[in-house]
């Protein structure tokens, strides 16, 4: 079973053009995190949501966290090549992170 | 940058060897997380330590596998007897507390011919 569902599971998609990504629960978190991994390399921390209903800016960016705390969003403005990625939501639980299978974001130019 | 450092990035062994995964944590974190990512999905956990224990090896298999974080020097992750389905990458990360953000290295890709 997995705890946090991410959808779509791929999404390709031209510069220029917006998009939202979704992660959901059926519990409740106490905050949730979002990394973005690109190949070859570690999930970097992009920002982590602790209110519900919290808003986060970063540049094109903008995450959200569900009022009720059991999902979250993001959307991207104007999506650029450098955005392709693999988009990972994470959250605690019992001391651990655990993450979503993520969504494959491809932009082409 | 001193981040969650991993070594080696690359790492072949054949059936039946062991296979050494180190990771020296972000200065100042005392917490090490241990994930498996295998193609095109999210990160699996394995083991959550902390200097000198283990908090949590609900993710790790009973057998072959082990990890450590001693007093001094990295944690390792301690792979014997390899098969093919070891073959992924492994991350580690830290964090200062526990339930705190947990920064990543960039993982060793373990391949077993």
């Amino acid at each position: 079973t997995q705890l946090l569902e991410q959808s779509p599971q791929f999404l390709s998609i031209q510069e220029g053009e917006n998009l939202t990504v979704y992660c959901n629960s059926s519990s409740v978190f106490s905050s949730l995190q979002w990394y973005r991994q690109e190949p070859g390399e570690g999930p970097v921390l992009l920002v982590t949501v602790v209110t519900g209903g919290e808003v986060k800016k970063l540049k094109r960016l903008t995450f959200q966290f569900g009022d009720a705390r059991k999902d979250s969003s993001l959307h991207i403005t104007a999506a650029q090549p450098g955005d392709t990625g693999l988009y990972l939501c994470a959250g605690p639980r019992s001391e651990k992170l655990v993450f979503g299978k993520g969504t494959k974001l491809t932009v082409n130019p | 940058n001193a981040g969650v450092m991993q070594n080696p990035r690359h790492l072949v062994r054949r059936r039946g060897q062991e296979a050494r995964l180190r990771c020296s944590p972000m200065k100042g974190h005392s917490h090490v997380y241990w994930y498996r990512q295998l193609p095109e999905e999210g990160l699996k956990f394995m083991v959550y330590l902390q200097k000198e224990n283990i908090i949590d090896e609900s993710g790790m298999p009973k057998e072959r596998f082990s990890a450590e974080f001693p007093k001094e020097g990295p944690s390792i992750l301690r792979i014997q007897q390899v098969v093919r389905g070891d073959s992924a990458a492994y991350f580690c990360a830290s964090s200062v507390d526990r339930n705190t953000e947990a920064f990543f290295g960039q993982g060793t890709r373990l391949t077993v011919v």
